[in-house]
């Protein structure tokens, strides 16, 4: 069935970096833009990035521009969020997912704790 | 950047009740609105686009309407399945946004 699971979270130290992963299954991956969208424990969601179906376009939030890199491998049916300098206020469950009419499959998200 | 704002925060419902959630857009998002609901733990679940256009799967007592800047969510005899919390998401400009939520609970 149409599936995206991320991968990646865990506990990391303010300043580090962590790699999210997540593995489309079900469908045609490389004809899709996608986006990833996290939300702070008991918060609302937040929009982080979006790739376009090729990857020649990318999009960021002013939260995390110039920290958050998207990108993609259609060979391998993989999006990914390259996370640097990372901060208390990342502490998030980060989320996969796919445009179409909006944001219709989502996954069901990763865990980051940014915490010393 | 186009701030979502959703009303109430907390609706408290009987089954059965019919309920409407309101979404204003700070500017103008034409008809670019979408709903989704999401239950503690999970993932969100895409019930609307386009303001009005229900996703296939979703039951018909989910109904959305409006344009422009104003938006509403209505969930006709609400099923113990629907207490939830809702968000509106407008994808009509980059950064896309959310509103904040609307819970859905039982009375």
């Amino acid at each position: 069935q149409v599936q995206l699971v991320e991968s990646g979270g865990g506990v990391v130290q303010p300043g580090r970096s962590l790699r999210l992963s997540c593995a489309a299954s079900g469908f045609t991956f490389s004809v899709y833009a996608l986006h990833w969208v996290r939300q702070a424990p008991g918060k609302g969601l937040e929009w982080l990035a979006l790739i376009s179906y090729d990857g020649s376009t990318k999009s960021y939030a002013d939260s995390v521009k110039g920290r958050f890199t998207i990108s993609r491998d259609n060979s391998n049916n993989t999006l990914y969020l390259q996370m640097n300098s990372l901060r208390d206020d990342d502490t998030a469950l980060y989320f996969c997912a796919r445009e179409h009419y909006a944001l219709d499959i989502w996954g069901q998200g990763t865990l980051v704790t940014v915490s010393s | 950047d186009i701030q979502m704002t959703q009303s109430p925060s907390t609706l408290s419902a009987f089954v059965g009740d019919s309920v409407t959630i309101t979404c204003r857009a700070s500017q103008s998002i034409s008809r670019w609105l979408a709903w989704y609901q999401q239950k503690p733990g999970k993932a969100p679940k895409f019930l609307i686009y386009q303001a009005s256009s229900l996703n296939s799967g979703v039951p018909s007592r989910f109904s959305g309407s409006g344009s422009g800047t104003e938006f509403t969510l209505t969930i006709s005899s609400l099923q113990p399945d629907d207490f939830a919390t809702y968000y509106c998401h407008q994808y009509n400009t980059y950064p896309w946004t959310f509103g904040q939520g609307t819970k859905v609970e039982i009375k």
